[in-house]
């Protein structure tokens, strides 16, 4: 069974641009949750959908936003990259809607020049 | 405002030794209680979880014990193993809400031949 995917896996930006991120969970999962991983903050959770809808989201600006598509794949979208966006984004797919383990990615490592 | 308060931030351990990681938590509505193994390069693996119904759960040589009245965690690996060398990240979150993790912030674990 394959697991969560994530692309692209590296990626660099300059500041101003926008970045979308893509994530394809395990066959059978309908949970796709995102967080941040920096070396200051650690994980963070952004945002988690669960049957296209959005059920939960981190305390992160605007800027960042999400969506689910029918096939349970998710893209999240960073706009007006800041230098502090610069970050390990992982993936996590999940068979339940909440209190489950989470599959993770290897992540989308995010470089902003 | 961390929610989830681990430590120590770095622990080394001979091998054949017992590595402990301690977390502690506030929020009495977490019941869900995870703890993650990662790996440089990868994501975040789920390694053994409690739920606050009982105080203890093994898994091998690894080993939660949960604390609901102090509203503390710890994670116990015994027989410590060289490849055991990763970060542990615990985290909690509400069962019944939505795939939100509410990580420490890693212990990294260096187990010496």
């Amino acid at each position: 069974k394959a697991g969560v995917t994530q692309t692209p896996r590296y990626l660099i930006k300059t500041r101003g641009q926008q970045v979308t991120l893509s994530c394809s969970p395990i066959s059978g999962h309908r949970s796709v949750s995102w967080y941040q991983q920096t070396p200051g903050q650690g994980l963070q959770f952004l945002f988690e959908y669960f049957s296209e809808t959005q059920r939960n989201k981190g305390n992160f600006p605007g800027r960042f936003s999400g969506r689910q598509f029918s096939n349970s794949r998710s893209e999240m979208n960073v706009s007006t990259l800041e230098l502090g966006d610069s970050a390990l984004y992982l993936c996590a797919s999940s068979i339940l809607q909440g209190g489950g383990e989470l599959f993770f990615g290897e992540g989308s490592r995010l470089t902003v020049l | 405002q961390q929610q989830v308060k681990q430590s120590p931030q770095s622990l080394i351990v001979q091998k054949g030794g017992i590595s402990i990681i301690n977390c502690a938590y506030e929020n009495t509505a977490f019941d869900y209680f995870p703890w993650y193994q990662q790996f440089p390069g990868k994501g975040p693996a789920l390694l053994i979880a409690i739920r606050p119904d009982v105080s203890e759960k093994k898994e091998g040589r690894f080993t939660i014990s949960f604390n609901k009245s102090a509203k503390q965690f710890s994670l116990h690996i015994m027989d410590s193993q060289p490849g055991d060398s990763a970060t542990y990240f615990c985290a909690a979150t509400p069962q019944t809400g939505a795939n939100n993790l509410f990580f420490g912030t890693g212990t990294r674990l260096t187990v010496i031949p």
